[in-house]
């Protein structure tokens, strides 16, 4: 299965933007893109997903390699309440319908 | 409001003593699924249901049973419980629709087998 590699943690200053990165050299092309975010003691919440195609929504943006091999979750303006644990998860559609959920990346924002 | 609902959100159990997590969704969402997650493994899907009556393994179901007899329900069981299944565990629901189609997670179980 193909799976993603993050850092373990990075740091940002509040108001700056952040870029986290992530690793899929094997992603296959049935597999979408989607990135997840977990508040302390919360379950993920959806953030943004992508298929080939760079993706924009109201919480953030997805930039996906030509290869598809690496994509980065780009918060524009990273405020107290962004400091989370990001995941970035292959969902694949070719026959199993299942989620591969990376460690994840803590971002820390400082004030 | 639509949400996930996990119960209970914390226990404590003993080995071997047969347990239930329940989960409910009031989204009439076809897709739901089990995760576990541990200190530097992230999170780990155990089962998936794609419909009711449809159920099928994710990455680490072993020790562990799943059952979809209602569209809002997928409870998960754990016949005889080990320490290794201690755990917090989040269940998601989803449409089914597109593969774009976002998680809704539950705000998770905190199961202890001592």
């Amino acid at each position: 299965d193909a799976k993603t590699t993050q850092p373990n943690s990075m740091e940002s200053n509040e108001e700056e933007p952040v870029h986290l990165p992530c690793n899929h050299s094997t992603i296959s092309g049935t597999d979408y893109i989607h990135w997840y975010r977990q508040l302390p003691s919360q379950g993920p919440e959806y953030v943004i997903h992508g298929l080939t195609s760079n993706v924009n929504n109201r919480m953030a943006s997805l930039a996906i390699a030509e290869d598809r091999k690496s994509s980065t979750l780009i918060l524009h303006r990273a405020t107290l309440r962004d400091a989370a644990v990001y995941y970035c998860i292959l969902f694949t559609t070719s026959g199993t319908y299942t989620y591969i959920f990376g460690t994840g990346t803590r971002l820390k924002v400082l004030a | 409001e639509a949400q996930v609902t996990q119960n209970p959100r914390y226990l404590i159990t003993v080995t071997g003593k047969k347990l239930t997590v329940t989960c409910s969704q009031n989204m009439n969402h076809e897709y739901m699924s089990w995760y576990r997650q541990d200190p530097g493994l992230g999170l780990r899907q155990i089962y998936y249901s794609m419909n009711v009556e449809v159920t099928d393994k994710g990455d680490v179901p072993e020790g562990y049973k799943v059952s979809r007899k209602e569209k809002r329900n997928f409870p998960l069981i754990l016949e005889s419980p080990s320490p290794n299944q201690t755990s917090l565990y989040f269940c998601a629901s989803r449409s089914k629709g597109a593969p774009n189609q976002p998680q809704h997670f539950g705000d998770g179980t905190r199961l202890s087998i001592l």
